[in-house]
């Protein structure tokens, strides 16, 4: 069974354009999650998304956004880029119903921002 | 708030020796998940193991054990045997109830020496 993919792996951007980040979570997954991670904030949540409905959302600006398509693949998108956005963007999935619901992480998306 | 910490920034285990990662948390939810996950320097967030808050004994699987004391609220991860290979950053994560959001300690980074 396929892991959780994520493109592109790696992106280079400057500031100002806007970047979209594609995720496709495990065969059978409903639920997709994404994450940033930087040196100075560690691991933070983006948000949540279920049966193309974000069901949570992190303490994020407007600028970040995301979509889940009928396929739960999803889209993470940030507009406007800042030189603070550069991070790793880690999306994760998992099966809904069971009492664990394990999130399995994607290889993430290296976002560099110039 | 539900919050994690990991006090060890760094620790170092030799080949063949067994090892001790820290992690505490903070919750007023009775009903909570919490996670290991290894992260090397790929990038990746590789799911090692879960332990629900009701479950009676420690979770175990394969060389990871949890040592899971409720009372003290803290959920330390044992790596038996060491292999060369678990050289990596570990979280400890918290899944708050009725969400997929995760919630992240700082990590440890640990090195295996031969």
């Amino acid at each position: 069974k396929a892991g959780v993919t994520q493109t592109p792996r790696y992106l280079i951007k400057t500031r100002g354009q806007q970047v979209t980040l594609s995720c496709s979570p495990i065969s059978g997954h409903r639920s997709v999650s994404w994450y940033q991670q930087t040196p100075g904030q560690g691991l933070q949540f983006l948000f949540e998304y279920f049966s193309e409905t974000q069901r949570n959302k992190g303490n994020f600006p407007g600028r970040f956004s995301g979509r889940q398509f009928s396929n739960s693949r999803s889209e993470m998108n940030v507009s406007t880029l800042e030189l603070g956005d550069s991070a790793l963007y880690l999306c994760a999935s998992s099966l809904q119903g069971t009492n664990e619901n394990i999130q399995y992480f994607g290889a993430g998306t290296r976002l560099s921002v110039l | 708030a539900q919050k994690i910490t990991q006090t060890q920034p760094g620790m170092f285990v030799q080949e063949k020796e067994a090892v001790t990662l820290d992690c505490t948390y903070d919750t007023s939810d009775p009903s909570y998940g919490l996670f290991w996950y290894k992260q090397p320097s790929s990038g990746e967030m590789i799911f090692l193991i879960y332990q629900g808050s009701y479950d009676q004994q420690n979770a175990t699987e394969g060389r990871y054990s949890l040592n899971f004391q409720k009372a003290r609220k803290s959920a330390n991860l044992v790596i038996s045997a060491s292999q060369l290979g678990d050289s990596a950053m570990y979280f400890c994560a918290m899944r708050e109830r009725n969400t997929d959001k995760l919630i992240f300690g700082t990590g440890t980074r640990l090195q295996v020496f031969p």
